[in-house]
């Protein structure tokens, strides 16, 4: 148990579907990210919210809405996406973001297929 | 561009053998270099390398980092069924960027 969780674990989405990713961190973190794993390539960081402020995104397609409404809670809402959205998306938390050496806690991820 | 690169991509290995993984990066400015191991899903924490020449260790797990060669071994000896898992390497560099290799997928049989 990382003290991060996500769900669901599984998502089948249809094209038009509109569906939300889920991520609590049980830390007292102050940074979360998502980031999206495809097969046999490097985990690919999509957006980092610093107590609660956005603070990298990551030139994805707005058919990826991120929210934190709190320091303790992530969403992805997920809408129109396409069938190379596939992947396993991953939650992330840290103590706080300023690339100082920060360890990253991971979720146990959502794996997205879209149809 | 900045990059990771770990080596092998993958390798099958017995209970009991030692095995190396590599971990190359290019990184501008170069802050940290840390391991994880992906089980099934979560990746899960095994060390932090900031500094050159100083091995990390936890059981039968250790790492190294060279700065000047710009790069990190992890070493598990005596390898066993439960240390199947891919292991993945990232680097932070002073841009606030956690760079992530593609990965080692490791396989031990029994």
């Amino acid at each position: 148990e990382t003290g991060v969780t996500q769900t669901p674990r599984h998502l089948v989405m249809g094209m038009t579907n509109k569906k939300s990713l889920k991520c609590e961190q049980h830390l007292g973190h102050n940074a979360m990210y998502w980031y999206k794993q495809s097969a046999k390539k490097p985990l690919e960081l999509m957006f980092v919210y610093n107590f609660k402020e956005q603070t990298e995104n990551n030139s994805v397609p707005s058919r990826f809405s991120p929210e934190c409404p709190n320091s303790s809670h992530l969403f992805l809402h997920l809408h129109t996406l396409q069938p190379e959205d596939s992947a396993l998306y991953l939650c992330a938390s840290s103590q706080r973001y300023y690339g100082t050496n920060e360890k990253l806690f991971f979720g146990s991820g959502t794996q997205l297929s879209v149809l | 561009e900045d990059k990771v690169v770990q080596s092998p991509l993958s390798l099958v290995v017995h209970e009991g053998d030692t095995v190396t993984l590599n971990c190359s990066y290019e990184v501008t400015n170069f802050r940290s270099l840390l391991w994880y191991k992906q089980e099934k899903k979560a990746p899960t924490f095994l060390f932090m390398l900031t500094s050159s020449g100083i091995e990390k260790k936890s059981g039968r797990l250790s790492s190294i980092l060279d700065k000047k060669e710009l790069f990190s071994i992890l070493n598990i000896t005596a390898t066993q069924t439960g240390d199947s898992a891919v292991y993945l390497c990232a680097v932070w560099w002073y841009g606030n960027k956690l760079v992530f290799g593609a990965g080692t997928i490791l396989r031990v049989k029994s």
